[in-house]
């Protein structure tokens, strides 16, 4: 069971550069969402989506874009990158939205650093 | 402002002994609250959850307790375990919503 699957795990960036973070679902969840854990603030929402063809922002979406083409994919793109980017990104799929009565999984995250 | 805090940022609790984490909310709308475990370079993991219509929900070890009146929900754990030393995040979300919102996070420690 891959579950919900990031890459880079790692990631280094210079300012002004620019990348995608991946993830991929296998679970065939509908609801996808990004995430930035920073210290003492918690997860905060970055960007999320509904199903293949429908994004939205969420709480911190600036600097940061996403697309949802397919069901299992739904990539963050850094535009260019700033060093207030730098945290730890977790992705997370679930069956239903965020007030529903089902569980979010969450990928492994993944560690960006920006010089 | 954060819409959903957990003052502690850490504790330390005797293996055996009842662990009680804590978890305050000011928006109103909030109506359902989850609790979710993370381990060092892990994703969260869900924990446990409870609706605004309810005041209490147990899943063995674990108890979530909400109090609507003071905006205030708490996790207790008993007996605690090693294997429960984590971070622990609240979160909540409003119907019509499709946004968690997440306090700060506690960190605890089970000594053996």
């Amino acid at each position: 069971n891959a579950g919900v699957t990031q890459t880079p795990k790692f990631q280094v960036l210079k300012t002004g550069q620019s990348m995608t973070l991946q993830c991929a679902q296998d679970m065939n969840h509908e609801y996808m969402s990004w995430y930035r854990q920073d210290p003492g603030m918690g997860l905060r929402l970055i960007h999320y989506s509904v199903g293949a063809g429908i994004t939205d922002q969420g709480e911190v979406p600036n600097g940061y874009n996403v697309s949802r083409s397919t069901t299992e994919d739904f990539p963050l793109r850094l535009l260019s990158a700033a060093p207030s980017q730098t945290s730890v990104y977790f992705c997370a799929s679930s069956y239903g939205p965020a007030w529903s009565d089902t569980e979010a999984f969450f990928g492994q995250g993944t560690r960006l650093t920006v010089v | 402002d954060q819409q959903v805090k957990q003052n502690s940022p850490s504790l330390s609790v005797q293996e055996g002994r009842i662990s009680i984490l804590n978890c305050d909310y000011t928006n109103s709308m909030f109506d359902y609250f989850l609790w979710y475990k993370k381990y060092p370079a892990e994703g969260p993991t869900f924990l446990i959850s409870i609706s605004s219509i309810k005041d209490k929900n147990e899943d063995g070890r674990f108890t979530v307790f909400l109090n609507k009146s003071a905006k205030h929900l708490s996790l207790h754990i008993v007996p605690s375990q090693p294997g429960d030393s984590a971070v622990y995040f609240c979160a909540a979300s409003a119907n019509a919503g499709n946004m968690l919102t997440f306090g700060g996070g506690t960190r605890l420690m089970v000594k053996p």
